[in-house]
């Protein structure tokens, strides 16, 4: 089946520094790909979508200075936390939908702390 | 507007206990239907989908049936087991591939030998 993949799986930061997700269609293309954040014991929050070729998409109440996004081709989409703070710490998880099979495959996630 | 309401967890069964977690659903459109599943410290995996009324979708003894008329895709298993311990979201999508996904709050399922 289509794997969407993410890079990497846990990051620990300083506060104040910014830490660059990637994420992947490994075998397969995606025009669209979306951002999500889950704080523990909730559901996935959409954060944004990204567009290949275009500007993002951002939910309402997401900083688009502080969560910046590039599709830079049809199977990368990065979301950069730039100058983190200890309330971004999260678990980020980008969906990618494939066409033939007409369902959103998620990447496994990439869990962020910020110190 | 979209959304999803899903069962509150947690839910604790016994293992071989049969699974309903509920899930019931409000789209403007003909939405598709899907249950995800969340293994700790994991990203999140199709479980099962369904496209249109009345379809069944089924994946590894789970079943969920897109029920139209009650807004529903609740979904089921007749014997859990511990491995089945994760958390489950019920999700739509408004228009197929490419659309915003509306998910559940998520039910947290834990199977005691």
């Amino acid at each position: 089946g289509a794997v969407v993949s993410q890079h990497p799986s846990r990051v620990i930061c300083k506060s104040g520094t910014s830490v660059k997700i990637e994420c992947r269609s490994l075998d397969f293309q995606a025009t669209t790909m979306f951002w999500y954040r889950q704080f523990p014991k909730q559901s996935l929050m959409l954060m944004a979508t990204s567009n290949e070729g275009s500007k993002a998409t951002y939910e309402q109440g997401v900083e688009k200075d502080k969560f910046l996004i590039n599709h830079a081709s049809l199977t990368l989409s990065t979301l950069t936390v730039t100058s983190a703070h200890p309330e971004d710490s999260s678990f980020y998880i980008c969906s990618a939908p494939h066409a033939k099979s007409e369902t959103q495959y998620f990447g496994p996630g990439t869990r962020l702390l910020v110190l | 507007g979209n959304s999803v309401t899903q069962m509150e967890g947690p839910v604790t069964l016994s293992e071989e206990a049969f699974l309903t977690i509920n899930c019931t659903y409000t789209a403007t459109g003909y939405p598709s239907l899907f249950w995800y599943v969340q293994y700790p410290g994991e990203g999140l995996q199709l479980l099962l989908k369904a496209t249109k009324a009345d379809d069944k979708g089924s994946n590894k003894g789970f079943e969920a049936t897109y029920r139209k008329e009650t807004t529903s895709f609740h979904l089921e298993k007749g014997s859990v087991q511990v491995s089945d311990s994760a958390v489950y979201f019920c999700a739509l999508s408004d228009s197929g591939t490419g659309n915003q996904f509306y998910f559940g709050t998520g039910t947290s399922l834990t199977v005691i030998p």
